[in-house]
Parts: C-alpha cells; sequence; structure tokens
C-alpha cells in the first residue's frame, strides 16, 4: 500500500507569489495534518483535518495560509504572497483516529522563496 | 508556547553508547507519548511509544523511560550505532481533539 504522498518535492518560488502544496494521505485515514519543519527547528502545526468536523486551523501564522482537503482524502496547503520566511519543509501526515493516532509523514515538499 | 520541550539539541555518541535525549511537558491531558525518526530528506517515522499508565517501554535496542509525576520521558538508544544517526522527535498527543505536540528535536549522530 503507498504511503503518504506529496508534491511537488521541491519548489523554488519568486517572493510575493502564490504556491500551491499537495498531500495525498493513506486510504482510509480520517485524520490529515499539515506541519512546518524549519532548518535545524521542530515540527509546527499548521492545520488538523478530522473527517467532515471543521478544521483546527489554530497553527496557520498568518491569513496568507490556508488549506482545504476535498473529499475526506487529498488535502491542499495554499501559501498566498509567499515572503522568505516561508522557505521550509512542508510535511503532511495521515492516520486512523482510533487506538493510538500513530502518524504517518510524506517526505514533505521543500520551499524555497527567492 | 512549547508544549513539549526536548534537550539536547544535538547529540555525539561513540558507537556502542547510550544515547539519551529527554523531554519534559506540562499539560496533563496528554495521553500518548511517541518518538520519532528521522532520517535527511524524509518524513519524521515512528519509532516507539508509550502510554502514560507504563513506566517503561523497551522494543530492542531503544527503551522509553516516563516518569508521570515529573512529567518527563526520555529515549535510551541502547549499543548505539552509525546506522542511528538521525534527527529524534518527541511528541504528546492531546486526546481531545487528538492534537501532537512535537519536541524541536535532537540531531543524533554516533561516530564510528
Amino acid at each position: 500500500g503507498a504511503g503518504v504522498s506529496q508534491s511537488p518535492s521541491n519548489k523554488v518560488t519568486e517572493k510575493g507569489k502564490d504556491v500551491e502544496l499537495r498531500c495525498d494521505p493513506i486510504s482510509g485515514h480520517t485524520a490529515l495534518y499539515w506541519y512546518r519543519q524549519s532548518l535545524g527547528q521542530g515540527l509546527e502545526f499548521l492545520i488538523y483535518f478530522q473527517g467532515n468536523s471543521a478544521p483546527d486551523k489554530s497553527g496557520l501564522p498568518s491569513d496568507r495560509f490556508s488549506a482545504e482537503r476535498t473529499g475526506g482524502s487529498v488535502s491542499t496547503l495554499t501559501i498566498q504572497r509567499t515572503q522568505q520566511e516561508d522557505s521550509a519543509v512542508y510535511l503532511c501526515a495521515s492516520s486512523f483516529t482510533s487506538g493510538t493516532g500513530e502518524l504517518f509523514f510524506g517526505e514533505g515538499s521543500r520551499l524555497t522563496v527567492l | 508556547q512549547q508544549q513539549v520541550k526536548q534537550s539536547p539539541q544535538s547529540l555525539i555518541v561513540q558507537k556502542g553508547g547510550i544515547s539519551i535525549i529527554n523531554c519534559a511537558y506540562e499539560n496533563t491531558a496528554f495521553d500518548y507519548f511517541p518518538w520519532y525518526q528521522q532520517f535527511p530528506g524524509k518524513g519524521p517515522a515512528l519509532l516507539i511509544a508509550i502510554r502514560p499508565d507504563v513506566s517503561e517501554k523497551k522494543e530492542g535496542r531503544f527503551t522509553i523511560s516516563f516518569n508521570k509525576s515529573a512529567k518527563q520521558f526520555s529515549l535510551h538508544i541502547m549499543d548505539s550505532q552509525p546506522g542511528d544517526s538521525a534527527t529524534y522527535f518527541c511528541a504528546a498527543r492531546r486526546f481531545t481533539g487528538n492534537q501532537f505536540y512535537f519536541g524541536t528535536g535532537t540531531s543524533l549522530t554516533v561516530i564510528p
């Protein structure tokens, strides 16, 4: 079975441009998370989707960041008017919500804003 | 506000030695404490996890020690190997909302 798939794996953009990052979770996983990992930093929570419930957006750093999850599966993280401080690896994870809820991570999308 | 505090930031250990990474938390609503291992260019992967009703869990060379009263837990890697060189993250899950909070990570280097 496939793991969590993220695309693109690398994205270089110019300051001020919009970018979209995609996450395809493991089939059947009802929970989906986005985290940001900056160089030498830990995992910064961005947003969490659980089934059909309203997402927990409490980690989004600014209104330039948004995310959606269509049909309870694929998710897209959008960053508008990118800034250099947005440069980071964006990690997506999915899980079942029952049991331990182990997170399965994708390999991330590395974003570089010039 | 860092919900889970992790130390040290980096660690260098000789092959065969013991690697110890420590984490502390404040929120008593956490009910699950996993450790994740991350190799360069890869996403983190679950290494070992513990629930707060257990004081120790061992899987092979990896052991979690958990002190509920002190709100601390640690990862011990026995007989450390160069292949263990990676970044390690501790985490805690808040059951309500199924939200995970991660430490800032420890970069482990095991010298042959």
